[in-house]
């Protein structure tokens, strides 16, 4: 069965504080793995879209990596306003147009 | 440009109610989605419209129902509510195309979302 699982559900960092959100994937036919960020009260807003093994892009503080069993979005020295939740998606090949999300990582960043 | 507008934002039902939801985009893409979120769950597909006058069933399409007017406009329509499909619902549209082989959609934009309530 076609399956992403994020983790942590939640992370609470200090501002300052690295760290890297993890994004696992069993799919068949990977055809692009997106990363959104979600604000409360507000629709996803797309961040990244990787393609191959090995790719990595990067956004201010952010940065995404991608192999072929997980990505990583890394936070680097994060501040408050990178508070949100981060979602994991993956488009597969199955002739249509079907993108599988997943439940998403809470996180928190204190000043 | 408004992007992807969704109404209404907040609804509340009995079950067995009706209603539709609307959705335009304004980006002139060929593509359009409905999701629902539920807490602890990733966005689910409902149903999509890969191109202007297509529909096709997503991984909970039960209980709903689609119509593409238009380019621009993807409604949902609840035609007997449930308390199960309480959620957030989100609107989505991508430049979407299909050729020899495959289709390529693109990233996803979504609407802010439409709160509903079935009691």
């Amino acid at each position: 069965e076609d399956q992403v699982t994020q983790s942590p559900e939640a992370l609470r960092l200090q501002e300052g504080e690295s760290s890297s959100l993890n994004c696992s994937y069993t799919v068949s036919g990977l055809r692009g793995l997106f990363w959104y960020r979600q604000d409360p009260g507000k629709g996803p807003e797309f961040l990244f879209t990787l393609y191959s093994a090995g790719e990595e892009k990067e956004k201010e503080r952010l940065k995404a990596t991608l192999t072929k069993k997980e990505s990583f979005l890394h936070i680097t020295a994060p501040k408050p306003e990178d508070s949100a939740t981060y979602l994991c998606a993956v488009r597969i090949n199955t002739g249509g147009f079907k993108t599988i999300f997943g439940a998403g990582t809470r996180l928190f960043v204190k000043a | 440009n408004a992007g992807v507008t969704q109404t209404p934002k907040f609804q509340v039902l009995k079950t067995g109610q009706s209603m539709t939801l609307q959705c335009a985009q304004d980006m002139n893409h060929n593509s359009m989605y409905w999701y629902r979120q539920d807490p602890g769950m990733g966005l689910r597909l409902i149903y999509y419209s890969a191109s202007e006058g297509t529909t096709d069933k997503g991984e909970v399409p039960n209980g709903y129902n689609v119509s593409r007017l238009n380019k621009r406009e993807f409604s949902l329509r609840l035609e007997s509510a449930a308390p199960s499909q309480t959620s957030v619902y989100f609107c989505a549209s991508s430049y979407g195309i299909v050729i020899e082989g495959g289709s390529y959609t693109g990233e996803l934009f979504f609407g802010e979302g439409s709160r509903l309530t079935v009691l």
